[in-house]
């Protein structure tokens, strides 16, 4: 089955303290794999878009990350505007669409 | 420049009754999609719009919703005797063609009572 797992769940953070979330996917093929921001009551804020397998792309205290099976999303020294929740998703070609297939989330809250 | 815009931000309607839910994307994208998210889920595909077409409406759940965008820019997702099940965060998204990374409004927030 075509599915995106993203971890962890939940994560807090201290001011300063880097870290990284996961998103890893089943199926080969990847047509691109995008990272996007959501705060609450928001819809969900364009990152990152990666197609290829050793792809980097850097934003401020964000670098994304692409292996063949997985995504990294590294935050380095984050600061409490940084809490919110991170989606990945993968799209593939299906038809004359090409869909996303979304993973639930990582939600970030990082203390000051 | 401005972002996708939707309109209301919040719709409180009773079951039954119709509702129509607007999106105005970004000036010039011609890729348009409808989705809605319920708490704690990822965004959940309704409708894919490339110009004036429904290229794929695979994700509407039943006949009840429809989505029009006659003019190849604004669009309006239609839900016919709405149940509480409906109640969701209806997202729209636009981008400059498909496969190009997808820019969300904000969000309509639908509260079937």
């Amino acid at each position: 089955e075509d599915q995106v797992t993203q971890s962890p769940e939940a994560l807090r953070l201290q001011e300063g303290e880097s870290s990284s979330l996961n998103c890893s996917y089943t199926v080969s093929g990847l047509r691109g794999l995008f990272w996007y921001r959501q705060d609450p009551g928001k819809g969900p804020e364009f990152l990152f878009t990666l197609y290829s397998a050793g792809e980097e792309k850097e934003k401020e205290r964000l670098k994304a990350t692409l292996t063949k099976k997985e995504s990294f999303l590294h935050i380095t020294a984050p600061k409490p505007e940084d809490s919110a929740t991170y989606l990945c998703a993968r799209l593939r070609d299906a038809g004359n669409n090409r869909k996303l297939i979304w993973g639930l989330g990582t939600s970030l809250a990082v203390n000051p | 420049g401005a972002g996708v815009s939707q309109t209301p931000s919040n719709k409180v309607t009773e079951k039954g009754k119709y509702v129509e839910l607007r999106c105005d994307p970004i000036s010039g994208h011609t890729a348009l999609y409808w989705y809605r998210q319920s708490l704690g889920q990822g965004p959940e595909f309704l409708i894919y719009f490339q110009g004036t077409g429904a290229a794929d409406d695979s994700g509407l759940p039943n006949d009840r919703f429809f989505a029009v965008r006659p003019e190849g820019s604004v669009s309006t997702l239609k839900i016919q005797r709405t149940e509480r099940g409906d109640s969701a965060v209806y997202l729209c998204a636009s981008g400059e063609n498909r496969g190009s990374p997808l820019h969300f409004g904000n969000g309509t927030r639908l509260t079937v009572t």
